[in-house]
């Protein structure tokens, strides 16, 4: 059965304090990898999609990496700002109907 | 207006009652999604459209029904749902059905008395 588990559940950092959120997953044939952050009262927003083991990108304090097991996001020097919930999720190659599955996410707080 | 909007954005109804909620995507996206986010639980992909055509039932109740009159209007009818229904509703949008992300709205924050 394809899977998403992302540790840590909650992450407290302070500010300047680098850290990496772990997303491990299952799947049967991975077609796609993808981060959105949410923050509250609002839908996901899109931040990266990794296809292949080996591949990172980069955006502004956060890089994503993806190994064939698991995804890390990388998040040097935060700041407040940074502070929401991350999501990964991953599509399988198999089948045809763009299905995301979603990892019940990391809560990060970023105190100054 | 840009990206996805979802209206309501709160939603309060009894069990007995008939309500939909709407989803309107200005991204040009051909392929339309709904998903249902509980708390303490991962997002729960509930429906599938491409083209105005259904492609992913997810095994959902038959109290949530869904309509896609068109590329960039979705909408998800409710009636008489149970406590349990209480959730966030999200709307997603994507190019196609292939690896493109899904762009989401806010969703409707439902609760039912």
């Amino acid at each position: 059965e394809d899977q998403v588990t992302q540790s840590p559940e909650a992450l407290r950092l302070q500010e300047g304090e680098s850290s990496s959120l772990n997303c491990s997953y299952t799947v049967s044939g991975l077609r796609g990898l993808f981060w959105y952050r949410q923050d509250p009262g609002k839908g996901p927003e899109f931040l990266f999609t990794l296809y292949s083991a080996g591949e990172e990108k980069e955006k502004e304090r956060l890089k994503a990496t993806l190994t064939k097991k698991e995804s890390f996001l990388h998040i040097t020097a935060p700041k407040p700002e940074d502070s929401a919930t991350y999501l990964c999720a991953v599509q399988a190659a198999a089948g045809n109907t763009g299905k995301l599955i979603f990892g019940q996410g990391t809560t990060l707080q970023v105190k100054p | 207006e840009t990206g996805v909007t979802q209206t309501p954005r709160h939603l309060v109804m009894g069990m007995t009652n008939k309500k939909s909620l709407k989803c309107e995507q200005h991204l040009g996206h051909n392929a339309m999604y709904w998903y249902k986010q509980s708390a303490k639980k991962p997002l729960e992909l509930m429906f599938v459209y491409s083209l105005e055509e259904r492609v992913e039932n997810n095994s959902v109740p038959s109290r949530f029904s869904p309509e896609c009159p068109n590329s960039s209007h979705l909408f998800l009818h409710l009636h008489t749902l149970q406590p349990e229904d209480s959730a966030l509703y999200l709307c997603a949008s994507s190019q196609d059905l292939g690896n493109q992300p899904q762009h989401f709205g806010d969703g409707t924050r439902l609760s039912i008395l």
